[in-house]
């Protein structure tokens, strides 16, 4: 089993819809939890992060997590052409000694048609 | 103007060669880190570093190297040993529990 694991996509949503996407991992002591943005041919750029269990909200993004279900996802609402991207869910695991050791799912790839 | 930088974006290396990919921040940063990225796939962590010094081997260390000689660098060596090279490579560094990244370098062999 994977530690982190997304689907890969492609999700393919309308421009204004609401966009979920979702991953699990595996290790039930990781303490945080992190959404990157990726476009094609471009590093990765943070959108949030969650520690707590429920949601928070940052503009039209909404990141939730479920430590019991071992869950987190991302919402994007009025979704936008500019969405388009690999979405890459990124998990810390529990431990001081981990140098703030980040573990990657494969990413999602979003498509937002106008 | 505060960020991570890395270069070159591109780099082609021959067989048997080995090759610096140079990672610097101005962000004032502890931490540092090295990940490998090949298509379709997620981030591999290679080496981090949290002090001067000092570094640690991550998932896929075997092949590559590294030297942390002053705060605002970070190089990494791709060895001859490694024999699949040819990916885009992640610099990072970590403020509190985030890590930021720089604009990566993509490496392809010749």
């Amino acid at each position: 089993q994977k530690e982190v694991e997304q689907n890969s996509g492609p999700l393919s949503v309308p421009e204004g819809a609401i966009a979920s996407l979702n991953c699990t991992y595996s290790d039930r002591g990781s303490q945080s939890f992190f959404w990157y943005r990726q476009y094609s041919g471009k590093s990765p750029e943070l959108i949030m992060f969650i520690y707590s269990n429920g949601d928070k909200e940052d503009g039209r993004f909404t990141a939730q997590l479920n430590k019991a279900s071992q869950y987190v996802s991302l919402l994007i609402r009025d979704s936008q052409p500019s969405d388009s991207a690999t979405y890459l869910c990124a998990v810390r695991g529990p431990g001081g000694n981990q140098g703030g050791k980040l573990i990657f799912g494969q990413g999602t790839e979003l498509s937002v048609k106008p | 103007d505060g960020g991570i930088t890395q270069s070159p974006k591109y780099l082609f290396r021959k067989e048997g060669q080995n090759v610096t990919l140079s990672c610097e921040q101005n962000l004032n940063h502890d931490a540092m880190y090295w990940y490998r990225q090949d298509p379709g796939q997620g981030l591999r962590l290679i080496y981090y570093s949290q002090i001067v010094n000092d570094f640690q081997k991550g998932d896929i260390a075997e092949g590559y190297s590294v030297s942390r000689e002053k705060k605002e660098s970070f190089p990494l060596t791709v060895t001859s040993a490694q024999k699949n090279p040819t990916a885009f490579y992640l610099c990072a560094s970590r403020a509190e529990e985030t890590q930021y990244f720089g604009p990566g370098t993509r490496l392809l062999v010749l």
